[in-house]
């Protein structure tokens, strides 16, 4: 079975910090991705990897980067933390570039912003 | 990347009645079409893949109208344990392979 795991449940964390979630997945997956997710705004792309090294920004990248130094790792970095960065977080992967891979999702971080 | 439309419902329907939900997606050149399932508090997990030619697992059916550029799914004897929120999520095409989510329906089964 595949696993997405993410370092995380909960984390409080006061306006202005520097947060990192981590991602790591355990299938020699291609692709990795982050999205958020808010209630009645289903789930919105941040930023995505297709390869070590390599990303690309979703639809909602303002106030976030990501790393991907390793191929199983992805990660995702709020610069300067804002209450409006209050959400869940979930990273996904998927095996190749193909349109009809599933995603497997891990269980999620959610994050509050004081 | 386009639109993928539901329905949020929520649907509440009693244990053994038969629900539908439709998704409709606005690109036409999509290739792709899959329903997830989210439990609450939950991640989504691949419920099954839509194809062409429709597809039956058990209790559940989905079906892919190209034409009218829609997915259904069907839910028969609903139990309690479906109660849950559907995501429909449409494939990329044109060399995209970003998949786009639906915001979900949610499904409340009742005793």
């Amino acid at each position: 079975d595949v696993k997405v795991t993410q370092s995380s449940r909960y984390l409080v964390k006061r306006t202005g910090e520097k947060v990192f979630l981590e991602c790591v997945q355990d299938m020699d997956h291609e692709n990795m991705f982050w999205y958020r997710q808010d209630p009645g705004l289903g789930l919105r792309l941040i930023y995505f990897s297709y390869d070590v090294k390599m990303k690309e920004k979703g639809d909602i990248p303002e106030g976030y980067s990501v790393s991907r130094e390793k191929k199983e790792r992805f990660s995702l970095i709020l610069e300067s933390a804002s209450t409006n960065q209050t959400s869940m977080y979930l990273c996904a992967s998927s095996r190749s570039i193909q349109d009809t891979d599933t995603q497997y999702f891990g269980p999620g971080t959610r994050l509050t912003v004081l | 990347r386009k639109e993928v439309e539901q329905d949020p419902g929520p649907f509440n329907v009693p244990e053994g009645a038969t629900v539908a939900f439709n998704c409709t997606y606005s690109n036409s050149a999509s290739q792709s079409f899959f329903w997830y399932r989210q439990d609450c508090r939950k991640e989504p997990k691949l419920l099954m893949s839509v194809y062409s030619s429709g597809n039956e697992d058990g209790r559940f059916t989905a079906q892919l109208n190209r034409a009218s550029q829609y997915i259904s799914l069907l839910i028969r004897d609903s139990k309690l344990s479906d109660s849950a929120t559907y995501l429909c999520v449409v494939g990329g095409s044109g060399g995209s392979y970003i998949p786009t989510f639906g915001r979900g329906t949610s499904l409340i089964v009742h005793p």
